[in-house]
């Protein structure tokens, strides 16, 4: 059974572009998490998506960021024009349905560099 | 507001026992987290403590007072590979993982 799968690793864009990073989720998890991991800084809450559904998007920056969770298909996370600032470990997690307390399962997360 | 305290680094010998401590304050409180990550890897999940008291796994155990907003995580018989961060992370009242992280404690055994 595959675990939480995030494609690219590593993304090196120059400011202005868009970056897209991918969330394949554990088999028959159907909640997708994202985080952000800045430098020396601890993991930060983005978004929580169900499938076609945001449930929480408060983590959000209010601009350039966007997330989906198609029926069909990995979650996309898309952050347009990036900046320096943009520069962070953004880590993907799964869960599933159900339990509250069940544990979160995370991605080996997607670097993204800004140059 | 919220906020998640714990040490940045620790150091400890192969065998020994490591405590590593954590304060919390959030807005609601549905659970206390530790995970462990190595170095440019993903954050695996250690343990979960909801209630008072201690919660023994293995070689790991985990600790929350829910009056005092505290927790730790104990490691016994340390390894090599246990070199890693430990990541502390509360849950508040939503009902699902919007977990608040501390910045992680470094941890290093050595020979």
């Amino acid at each position: 059974n595959a675990g939480v799968m995030q494609n690219p690793r590593h993304l090196v864009r120059r400011r202005g572009q868009e970056a897209r990073l991918r969330c394949s989720p554990m088999k028959g998890h159907s909640h997708v998490y994202w985080y952000r991991q800045l430098p020396e800084e601890g993991l930060k809450f983005m978004v929580y998506l169900q499938k076609e559904n945001i449930i929480d998007e408060s983590g959000m920056p209010k601009e350039r960021f966007s997330a989906e969770f198609p029926k069909e298909g990995p979650s996309i996370l898309r952050i347009q024009q990036v900046v320096r600032g943009d520069s962070a470990a953004y880590f993907c997690a799964s869960s599933p349905p159900g339990q509250a307390n069940e544990k979160l399962f995370f991605g080996s997360g997607t670097q993204l560099s800004v140059l | 507001g919220q906020n998640i305290d714990q040490p940045t680094e620790m150091t400890a010998t192969e065998g020994a026992i490591v405590q590593i401590n954590c304060t919390y304050q959030t807005s609601g409180f549905n659970g206390l987290f530790w995970y462990q990550q190595h170095a440019g890897e993903a954050p695996t999940f250690l343990s979960y403590n909801v209630l008072d008291g201690l919660e023994e796994k293995g070689r790991f155990s985990s600790f929350l007072s829910r009056s005092k907003g505290y927790s730790y995580l104990l490691l016994k018989e340390l390894q090599m590979k246990d070199s890693a961060s430990y990541l502390c992370a509360a849950r508040g009242n939503t009902g699902f993982q919007k977990l608040v992280f501390g910045t992680g404690t470094r941890l290093l055994v050595s020979p």
